[in-house]
């Protein structure tokens, strides 16, 4: 079974400042992807960015980034330039794809990331 | 573009009351389809996911079901309501490279 651990239930940053929010996991699969997702107040669940586990090259999306450590099973979340609109709770996710494979979304418990204006 | 709807959007139900949320996907074929719960400042826990009609596979033993009657619905319900249902409820669909996109949720309170 896969685990996805936030260690941080919550973070601020000020605005056009940088931040970044970690993720560890934990899994037996060989091939599997990583997501972070972003919940606004409205609760709408938002795709922010993806890594496939066997691309070394980390993935980038505008002001996000990721720091993607494959040996340490390490998914960090680098947000640029901070917006108030990025204020949300932020989900890490897993799914493993490996043959065999339920196609399943494993979530951490999220961080609440506050942007200070 | 690939819409997914969820009805309705809030609901207040009495213990022991019926249940059905409906999810339904539009420009899509096929797709895999997801019920999450979440409950209050929590993570999203996966309740049933389907890989075409009348498949369904439960990864949480419990009082709920659900259904997909057609390739573009997906239905969960329930005979008889906990106060342990209540939560945020969120349909979701696979994209074309693994990834998951959610639906608007539906926020489910008993009473």
């Amino acid at each position: 079974a896969q685990t996805v651990t936030q260690s941080q239930p919550e973070m601020s940053v000020q605005e056009a400042e940088t931040v970044t929010l970690s993720c560890t996991y934990d899994t037996s699969e060989s091939n599997y992807y990583l997501f972070w997702y972003k919940q606004p107040p409205s609760r709408q669940m938002i795709l922010v960015i993806r890594q496939e586990a066997y691309k070394q090259q980390n993935a980038t999306e505008n002001r996000f980034s990721v720091n993607f450590q494959k040996a340490a099973k390490s998914f960090s979340l680098k947000i640029s330039d901070s917006q108030l609109g990025d204020t949300a709770m932020y989900f890490c996710a897993f799914m493993g794809v490996s043959s065999g494979s339920a196609r399943q979304l494993t979530f951490g418990s999220g961080t609440q990331l506050t942007v200070l204006p | 573009s690939q819409t997914i709807h969820q009805w309705p959007a809030t609901l207040v139900q009495p213990v022991g009351s019926p249940l059905s949320l409906e999810c339904t996907v539009e420009g899509t074929s096929n797709p895999n389809l997801y019920w999450y719960r979440q409950a209050a400042g929590r993570g999203l826990q996966l309740l049933f996911y389907s890989v075409g009609i009348g498949q369904i596979s439960s990864e949480v033993p419990q009082n709920l079901s659900a259904s997909r009657p057609q390739d573009r619905q997906f239905i969960l319900s329930s005979k008889k309501l906990l106060l342990s249902d209540s939560g945020f409820y969120l349909c979701a669909r696979t994209g074309s490279s693994y990834e998951q996109y959610f639906g608007p949720g539906t926020r489910l309170t008993v009473t």
